[in-house]
Formats: structure tokens, sequence, C-alpha cells
């Protein structure tokens, strides 16, 4: 089962409005990790916030870490057509040995109208 | 300067069959990992390696088993094939494995189709 569950499952809006989309998690995890990827391409990194931290900016974007509702939200401000794409979260937890086990949720798949 | 690199971009295999993929890190990167993503769904974690070592395994079966070479290039090896081994290998590099802190660069993946 996915650890990470991104809602909603698909948004569509016209650029230059906001886009907000959710990851819920169940379990205990050390930080959550936000990606994208625009059709025919690869999963790009977007940002990495830890389990300690409650809001991270990076450029147009926002995410923001509530570690006891066990959720994050990723914001897109004034959306562009090129922001059209599958958003992803992926939460990590630490295994034993020192393992790393990272899981990803199934996406929002974000449609930007110019 | 070259992005992780994956080969081959697709394949075909018959059931029974087994398979080898293959992921070229970003220069400098230590540490890759492998993962499954089927239509539909996110990436399912298989492997990470680091220095040569397995240091993460996800919840796949025993035919599925991979190693990372001295130049950190790493093969993706799957037994035994099944129908429902058919997705998109990802490969992933990282400049280190510690906790996840460090970012991962993935590849385009290689189309496995199982027939």
């Amino acid at each position: 089962s996915q650890q990470g569950e991104e809602d909603p499952q698909a948004l569509s809006i016209q650029e230059g409005e906001n886009a907000t989309m959710n990851c819920s998690y169940k379990t205990s995890i050390n930080n959550l990790q936000w990606y994208r990827q625009n059709s025919g391409r690869g999963l790009v990194h977007l940002i990495l916030i830890r389990s300690n931290e409650r809001e991270k900016h990076s450029g147009r974007l926002r995410v923001t870490l509530d570690t006891s509702k066990k959720s994050s939200s990723l914001l897109i401000t004034a959306s562009r057509a090129a922001d059209t794409a599958s958003y992803f979260c992926a939460t990590g937890t630490h295994a034993s040995g020192g393992s790393y086990i990272p899981t990803f949720g199934r996406g929002t798949s974000l449609i930007v109208h110019p | 300067d070259a992005g992780v690199t994956q080969s081959p971009t697709h394949l075909i295999k018959t059931r029974g069959q087994h398979v080898t993929l293959r992921c070229s890190p970003i220069s400098g990167h230590k540490s890759v990992s492998w993962y499954q993503r089927v239509l539909g769904q996110g990436p399912q974690f298989i492997f990470q390696y680091y220095e040569k070592e397995e240091r993460g395994r996800g919840n796949f079966p025993d035919r599925f088993s991979a190693r990372q070479f001295p130049n950190y290039s790493s093969e993706l090896n799957v037994n035994a094939l099944l129908l429902g081994d058919s997705a998109l290998y990802l490969c992933a590099s990282s400049q280190d494995f510690t906790g996840g802190l460090y970012e991962q660069y993935f590849g385009p993946g290689t189309r496995l189709t199982v027939t």
C-alpha cells in the first residue's frame, strides 16, 4: 500500500491561478519530498522538508508539513502552462541498519490551461 | 553534464526469462536507487546501493536483485519474469544515501514489457 497519498488525483486550473495539492501519510517520517514529472520526462526533485520544519519556499512553490496531522501541502502560485505535470510526494523512513526507505504516492495530475 | 542514463530504453521479454537493466549515475554520485513504476501508481522502491553495498531494500521478491560496480554504475536483474513485472523501471542517483537528505536525480527509465 502507498504510504503517501496525494489529493486530488487530478486538478485543472487556468494560468495565473494557484494550485494546491495535498499529501497524507500514515507512519512517522524523517522527511518529505515533492517531485514533478512532466509528460515524457523523468522525475524532478522540487523540495525536501524535514520533519522538524513546518514550511519551506522555493520560487513559486510553498510546501507545508503538519506532522500532527501527517499531511503536507504543495502550493504553486501564479501557475503557468509549463507547470502541467504530475506531482508526487515521497515520504522517508529509516529502516534498521541505517537504510532509508522512500515511499511515493500515486501523484496528482495538474493541468494548467493557457 | 550528463544526467542519469539508463539502458535499454524499451525491452520486451517473455514470461520466465531473465532481464538485466543498467544505470549510470551522475558523475560524482555514489548512491543508486531502483524503483518500479506501474501505470497509475507512484514509483515503488526496490533497492538502494551505496559504495557497492546494499543499503535499502523494498518489498520485492528475491527474483529481483541488483549490484553496484566500482564506477558506481548499477544493474538491476529480474529472474523468472512474470506478466506483472511489466513496468517502467527508474534509476535515481544521489551524492549520498544518509537519511534520504540528498536530492535524488532520476533517469528516464527503462520500459519493460513482459508477454
